[in-house]
């Protein structure tokens, strides 16, 4: 079974209007920790935000933003005032577990989201 | 400059002739890993590597080796590359903070990637 979903394979926003990629997540851990990635056209992997199982405030990094709903196991993506250098891939990964000396600390990897900027 | 180099970036080969993508991290980082990245599939793990020494497979290994000698460096290894090897690389390191999964990213820090094409 999946473990990591997200639904949108493309999206498109208009310059400075705000925007959520949604990513939904399996696991029967309590202890997770949730991630999201940003993959420019020239490939590297950016981390932009991390969300906690246990933390009880959304996630905040600037202009990005986590909605975690923890009953709804989704961890949606916020970018507020979007700019035309956030077309990207963005990718929701997932840690379960935690981090232990018998652990891979492996991150499970959405599909990803593509989105285009508008100007 | 804190960060993880792969070289090399871009690599067209031959089935059968062996190669060596070589990934350096300068942040004397204990966790090591290498994933694999396919269009509609995200990025999926194909070796780890806890400490010097201490490797183990991923989710998709067959057709790599792995060796870490050293602390910084992790070369994956494609000893008989065929067609279906043919993807976008990542080495990615962290720290590793045993027993941090409440609270603390410890986020992946990935290199730029390797782009590998067999013919």
């Amino acid at each position: 079974a999946q473990k990591i979903t997200q639904t949108q394979p493309g999206m498109f926003v208009q310059e400075k209007e705000a925007v959520t990629l949604d990513c939904t997540y399996d696991t029967s851990d309590q202890s997770y920790g949730l991630f999201w990635y940003k993959q420019p056209s020239s490939g590297e992997m950016i981390f932009l935000i991390y969300q906690g199982s246990y933390d009880e405030q959304n996630a905040t990094e600037g202009r990005y933003s986590l909605n975690f709903q923890k009953a709804r196991k989704s961890a949606n993506l916020v970018i507020s005032a979007s700019q035309l250098g956030d077309s990207a891939m963005y990718f929701c990964a997932m840690r379960e577990g935690q981090i232990r000396m018998d652990s891979s600390y492996k991150l499970i990897f959405g599909s990803g989201t593509r989105l285009l900027v508008r100007p | 400059e804190a960060q993880v180099t792969q070289n090399p970036r871009y690599l067209i080969t031959v089935t059968g002739k062996k190669l060596t993508v070589t990934c350096s991290q300068n942040m004397n980082h204990e966790y090591m890993s290498w994933y694999r990245q396919d269009p509609g599939l995200g990025l999926r793990q194909i070796y780890y590597s806890m400490n010097v020494e201490v490797t183990d497979k991923g989710d998709v290994p067959e057709g790599y080796k792995v060796s870490r000698k050293e602390k910084r460096n992790f070369p994956l290894i494609l000893e008989s590359p065929s067609p279906n090897q043919t993807s976008l690389y990542f080495c990615a390191s962290s720290l590793f903070l045993s027993g941090t999964g409440l609270s603390g990213a410890n986020v992946l820090t990935f290199g730029a990637g390797s782009r590998l094409t067999v013919l």
